[in-house]
């Protein structure tokens, strides 16, 4: 596609429901990355994957975080037993190489845990 | 950690003036980028500098990267209502150059 596809936008959840977010890359970008993004503050680097493989998760604040992309195209960021201080936003970026460079980010989805 | 402090937090300025956003750190990084976010959007990428004193145009907008790899500012030359939104830094480091560090931002609202 032109451009990273995020869905849902907006997300909902009670307080212990698990819930998952997608991401559709740039067809043909290496590159895949999980950022939060709380109120008010920069994005925090959750997760990055090269093509299927994960290959930095130091970033995922608990065991309640799974990342997976699984045919090295479309990645799903998971969150089990939602809690209040997981809402925020959370973008994916790809990009065509293995560095920073040329990150383009998908518009997030923004998870509100009630 | 790396962390990266820009300044100021918060900028209101009329249309037609200049203005400066600053982005600072203790650490050296390998490459810098600058991102501009609008309410609801993901950050779009402004520019990428990699080079100890280099110097980026983008139109009305001036990047700058310290000598020593640790800070870089934004030069806005006669601001437009369309330049509003949250200005984020970002840098990479050599170990680790696939991830970024942001700054918390600097939200700059430009009135018509």
């Amino acid at each position: 596609g032109a451009g990273v596809s995020q869905s849902p936008r907006y997300k909902v959840a009670k307080r212990g429901q698990d819930v998952a977010l997608r991401c559709d890359p740039i067809s043909g970008h290496v590159s895949l990355f999980w950022y939060q993004q709380a109120l008010g503050q920069g994005p925090e680097f959750l997760t990055y994957f090269q093509n299927e493989a994960q290959l930095d998760k130091s970033g995922l604040p608990s065991d309640r975080f799974f990342a997976e992309r699984p045919e090295g195209s479309v990645s799903t960021l998971k969150i089990q037993r939602t809690q209040q201080e997981d809402s925020a936003v959370y973008l994916c970026a790809s990009s065509p190489g293995q560095s920073s460079y040329g990150y383009t980010f998908g518009s997030g989805t923004r998870l509100t845990v009630v | 950690t790396q962390l990266l402090e820009q300044s100021p937090q918060f900028l209101s300025i009329q249309e037609g003036e200049n203005l400066t956003v600053y982005c600072n750190s203790s650490s050296v990084f390998s490459s810098l980028q600058w991102y501009r976010q609008e309410p609801g959007e993901g950050p779009v990428l402004l520019v990428t500098v990699v080079t100890g004193g280099e110097v980026k145009k983008l139109k009305r907008l001036t990047f700058q990267f310290g000598d020593a790899r640790k800070d870089s500012s934004l030069h806005i030359t006669a601001a437009q209502p369309g330049d509003t939104g949250l200005y984020l830094c970002a840098g990479a480091s050599g170990g680790s150059n696939y991830k970024l560090t942001f700054g918390k931002g600097t939200l700059l609202t430009v009135n018509p």
